[in-house]
């Protein structure tokens, strides 16, 4: 069975630049999830979708950050303008049955 | 807001040796769940554990679901190398909809020098 699919890897911007970030889940996986974590910390929820609707996005600062999962299926997380404190891995994961797995992660650095 | 209190922060182990840490907090969930991330990757599912007093074995790893439902601990038997990493708890609340996936600081797993 494929695993959660995150591309790019590694992303370095500059400050004020925008950046997106793709997400394509395990097939059938109603739950996707965005997770930012920074060096050294536990993954931080940012927003949680169920098929293409928003369950949770509390913790999404909503003035720089959107994201979208047009077809519920793959999903794009995207940051304009970037700061230098959202360097950090941006983790997706997606699942079923309580069961939740993640992708490999983007590592974003903000120069 | 909710927060999972996980320790040790970090601990060596010496090839052979037990480990256990654990993961507190001061919410109830109805699921926990244990993972490992290795440098530059993403977390991986260990153990999943849905009912209060679980135990849950996963080869070498045993973790049970506290009778409180308010902590849960993860044990690791015969450490080796490749054991180390960082481990994280994560819990959950599931309700009516998915709820809300949060997680542990992490517990950093070396080799003793």
């Amino acid at each position: 069975e494929a695993g959660v699919a995150q591309s790019p890897r590694y992303k370095i911007i500059e400050k004020r630049q925008s950046v997106a970030f793709w997400c394509n889940p395990i097939s059938g996986h109603a739950t996707l999830y965005w997770y930012q974590q920074i060096l050294g910390q536990g993954p931080k929820l940012l927003i949680q979708f169920q098929n293409n609707g928003v369950v949770d996005d509390s913790q999404l600062p909503k003035d720089r950050f959107s994201a979208e999962r047009l077809k519920g299926v793959d999903s794009t997380l995207k940051i304009q303008p970037a700061k230098l404190e959202d360097s950090a891995v941006y983790l997706c994961a997606s699942g079923q049955t309580l069961r939740y797995f993640f992708g490999q992660g983007t590592r974003l650095t903000v120069v | 807001g909710q927060q999972l209190n996980q320790s040790p922060q970090s601990m060596f182990i010496q090839e052979g040796e037990d480990v256990s840490m654990n993961c507190t907090s001061s919410s109830i969930f109805n699921t926990w769940l244990w993972y490992k991330q290795d440098p530059g990757e993403g977390p991986v599912l260990l153990i999943a554990l849905y009912k209060a007093g679980e135990l849950t074995s996963n080869g070498r790893l045993t973790a049970q679901f506290g009778i409180t439902r308010k902590d849960s601990f993860l044990n690791i038997s015969a450490s080796i190398p490749s054991d180390v990493g960082i481990y994280f708890c994560a819990a959950m609340n599931y309700g009516g909809s998915q709820g809300n996936l949060i997680f542990g600081k992490g517990t950093k797993l070396s080799v003793k020098p």
